[in-house]
């Protein structure tokens, strides 16, 4: 399949434990934030958004985190399982539709 | 639902000659985007379209890369002529409305020598 890049940053965590993938955005007015997650041979897949009036945001065993201060997004994944294996990216909208995406860290899962 | 659908899935073609990506976007949805993704750049925005009008093309990197959206279930990204820096893997995504989560097709891995 496709793949996404080969010197990106990556995380290995122990399948069962819990994965905490960071991303710093540029614009301190962007004011909505995604992350994707993407698998290789496969276009990036939505997981969870956040707004900027709010600080966490909670879905099925991933939690968002924003922290507009430092601007700082991170995406926090409970009992990590191999199936979560992908690069995950980070995007920002500030005030029009475009999106800009982070660079993407990959995400090893260890059995 | 089928979801995004792209074509062809791989293509390598030689430096000079014209290519041409095809999407098909999601039954309903009205914005549809072209993205490309290298290992040095990322995913980058191309143009996108609302209602099968081009709204803003500026992360369209040269004169050689032209997109349509003939009408709402097709769209095409043209290279001509290529060169070996367009290689990448070369992303549509659609939505419902301009404001609404994209979803991305599978991409299409872009190979010029």
């Amino acid at each position: 399949g496709e793949s996404v890049g080969l010197h990106l940053p990556t995380l290995s965590v122990q399948e069962g434990d819990n994965s905490i993938i960071n991303c710093a955005y540029s614009n301190s007015a962007s004011d909505y934030f995604i992350w994707y997650k993407q698998e290789s041979g496969k276009g990036p897949q939505f997981i969870i958004d956040i707004r900027s009036n709010m600080d966490k945001r909670q879905g099925q065993r991933v939690t968002v985190l924003l922290n507009k201060t430092v601007k700082h997004l991170s995406l926090q994944i409970a009992a990590t399982q191999p199936g979560d294996s992908a690069v995950y990216f980070c995007a920002e909208k500030a005030g029009t539709y475009k999106y800009i995406f982070g660079t993407g860290t990959r995400l090893k899962v260890l059995a | 639902d089928a979801g995004v659908i792209q074509s062809p899935r791989h293509e390598v073609t030689e430096m000079g000659q014209e290519v041409t990506l095809r999407c098909k976007p999601i039954s309903g949805h009205n914005s549809l985007f072209w993205y490309r993704q290298t290992m040095m750049r990322g995913l980058e925005l191309l143009i996108y379209f609302n209602n099968n009008v081009p709204i803003d093309d500026s992360g369209m990197p040269e004169d050689r890369f032209s997109a349509k959206m003939p009408n709402a279930s097709f769209s095409t990204l043209k290279i001509q002529p290529s060169e070996p820096r367009d290689s990448a893997v070369y992303f549509c995504a659609s939505s419902f409305r301009l404001n609404y989560e994209q979803y991305f097709g599978p991409g299409t891995r872009l190979t010029v020598t």
